[in-house]
């Protein structure tokens, strides 16, 4: 069976310092990835798509950038941290060319800048 | 365009009562349609889906949906609330000619003891 995972779960992170935050599938390959960011109040807001390795989709002019080094592994990055950048951050893959699009989403990971 | 209606952001709802979430898309083509359930600090579940199917969608804990063409909704529904159903859920459509989720902006569930 397919599994996700994400990692750190929780990550506390000064204004100005890097992000690497990590995810890994299991189980299927040549996923579409996807980066997702909860804010307080918000929904879900799609941040990058990826539909294989190297190839990057961001959906949103922000300062976070994300690679795919490998088929089943997905990064999110930053350089420098904004106080705006906190949130709850999903990862989450599909089945490339699949009808219904439907999404499968890890655990999560909770970033607080201060 | 294409947009995904939850109205309400926070839904309050007495235990034993009926659970009512509304979701409404705007499309002339029938889509591909899911309610996901996420838990405080959790990823997202999915609940059930609508692939063009039975209208009428079971789904996990007790949860059921309607697609209805004519009325551009995807309502979920459960008889009967319990506690542990405190949660926010989202619905999503997969649109005709799109390859991703669009997601409404969720409903934040509480259950009254």
């Amino acid at each position: 069976s397919q599994t996700i995972h994400q990692w750190p779960a929780t990550l506390v992170q000064p204004v100005g310092s890097p992000l690497s935050l990590e995810c890994t599938v299991e189980g299927t390959s040549n996923p579409n990835l996807y980066w997702y960011r909860q804010a307080a109040g918000r929904g879900l807001q799609l941040l990058f798509y990826s539909i294989g390795i190297g190839q990057i989709s961001s959906e949103v002019p922000q300062n976070l950038s994300a690679s795919r080094p490998q088929d089943r592994q997905f990064i999110l990055s930053s350089k420098k941290l904004l106080l705006s950048d906190s949130g709850f951050y999903l990862c989450a893959w599909s089945v490339q060319g699949s009808n219904t699009g439907e999404l499968f989403f890890g655990e999560g990971s909770r970033l607080t800048v201060l | 365009a294409q947009s995904v209606t939850q109205l309400g952001s926070h839904v309050s709802v007495s235990e034993g009562a009926l659970v009512l979430l509304r979701c409404n898309y705007s499309s002339s083509v029938p889509p591909y349609l899911f309610w996901y359930v996420q838990y405080p600090n959790q990823g997202l579940q999915l609940l059930l889906k609508y692939t063009s199917a039975a209208t009428l969608v079971k789904g996990i804990n007790g949860f059921e949906a309607e697609f209805k063409k004519s009325e551009t909704s995807f309502h979920l529904t459960k008889p009967s609330a319990h506690m542990s159903d405190a949660a926010e859920y989202f619905c999503a459509v997969r649109f005709y000619g799109n390859n991703r989720l669009a997601f409404g902006k969720g409903n934040q569930v509480v259950v009254i003891p």
